[in-house]
Order: C-alpha cells, then structure tokens, then sequence
C-alpha cells in the first residue's frame, strides 16, 4: 500500500525564522510529488516535482525532492504570520494516477 | 471569476441514511475531483470526473459514488452511512491540458468544502 509521511506533526516558530517541512514517502511506481498549503478549508496548489535535484521556487517558498531517498523537503524562509497552515503533501503514483496525501503539517508563526 | 462552490455547507444525516453532496467547478473547468478529509486521517482521493466519464477512484467502497453532469457540476452520493463518515468533503476542478487526458492536473482548485456529520 502506498505510504506517504510528513514530519514533524506540528510546528511553532516565530517570524523570521526558516523552516523545512518534511515529507517522506513509499509509493510503486512513483509519478510526481504534489505540495499544498491548507487554510480554513480549501487547499491550494504550492508545487509539482517530478524530477529529482531540481528545486522550485515561489517568492520565499522553494521544494526539492530526491528520487533516490524518496523524499521532499518544502522550505519557507523568512516566515510571516500568514504562512500559518497546514502544508499537505501528496504523491502520484500507479499506472491510474492515483493520489495520496500525507497527514499534513500544521505550522504556526507567531509575531 | 467565480471559484469551486460546494454545497451544502454543512449536512447532518443520521446512520443508514444517504447523503448527497453537489459541486460546481470553475467556468471551463471539465474535470471535477473529490475527496475525504476525516480527522486524523488527512486528505483521501475519492473520485476523478472528466468529460463526464469516471476517470478514477480511491480505495473507497462502491457505497461511495458519483456524477458528473453535461455542464461539468457533480454529485458525490454517500449510501448507508456510517459514523465513520463524518468528515469534510472537499471538491476541487481543474483543467486538463492538451491531448492527455490520462493523468489528472494537479493544478487543483479547491471548493470550501461541505461539512458531513452522521449521528
């Protein structure tokens, strides 16, 4: 069965800081890696990687994945109050594309 | 431009009985995804709708189904529910570009969700 974990659970930094969310997974037949940030409700849409070493990059927020360790790490620099949210990571897998998602990250930024 | 709306916003069934819950996508928007966040559990695949044809599915039982309607809104019908079926259910639409309409895009955009409970 496909398996995706994100570390840690939860997160408390203050602004300013960095931090690097984890995400580890074991999939057959690996397609792509999916990060999203979850507010309230809805999530949206951070990043697709597919390709191993190559980073991705959008204003503070940048993701890589390595293929061999089969992982992800999703970094926010700079913090601000607003990236408090879930961040869900999910993998593509199997010939029918199906996704599954990890429990998410709950990081809080305190002012 | 109007976003993914869901509805209702909030639902109360008791167990054993059906629930249904509707979607509409973004305007253009042909493929209609659903899925289950229960708590603890984290966000699980249910369905995948394009061009009203079932597309794919999560590791669901057959009690979990679905439409997807000639202007691309969609169902998620709930049979003979269980109080492990109280969760968010959130909907998302997206495109599906170019010629491949095998793999879904992940350029998702998510509807507010409707909130299931079953007493």
């Amino acid at each position: 069965e496909d398996k995706v974990v994100q570390s840690p659970l939860s997160l408390v930094v203050h602004e300013g800081d960095t931090v690097t969310l984890n995400c580890s997974y074991e999939v057959t037949n690996f397609r792509s890696l999916l990060w999203y940030k979850q507010e309230k409700k809805a999530p949206t849409f951070l990043f697709m990687l597919t390709s191993s070493g190559i980073e991705k990059k959008s204003g503070r927020l940048s993701s890589i994945l390595d293929k061999k360790e089969l992982f992800s790490i999703l970094n926010i620099t700079a913090t601000q109050t607003g990236d408090s949210a879930v961040y869900l990571c999910a993998v593509e897998a199997g010939a029918n594309s199906k996704l599954t998602f990890g429990k998410g990250i709950t990081l809080s930024v305190r002012p | 431009e109007a976003g993914v709306t869901q509805s209702p916003t909030h639902l109360i069934k008791t167990r054993g009985q059906q629930a249904t819950l509707r979607c509409s996508p973004i305007s253009g928007h042909t493929s209609v995804y659903w899925y289950q966040q229960a708590l603890g559990l984290g966000l699980q695949f249910l369905l995948w709708y394009d061009e009203g044809e079932e597309r794919n599915r999560g590791n669901f039982p057959p009690r979990f189904s679905g439409r997807q309607f000639p202007n691309y809104s969609s169902e998620l019908n709930v049979n003979a529910l269980e109080l492990e079926d109280s969760a968010l259910y959130l909907c998302a639409s997206s495109l599906v570009l170019g010629s491949n309409r095998d793999s879904p895009s992940y350029e998702q955009y998510f509807g507010p969700g409707t909130r299931l409970t079953v007493t």
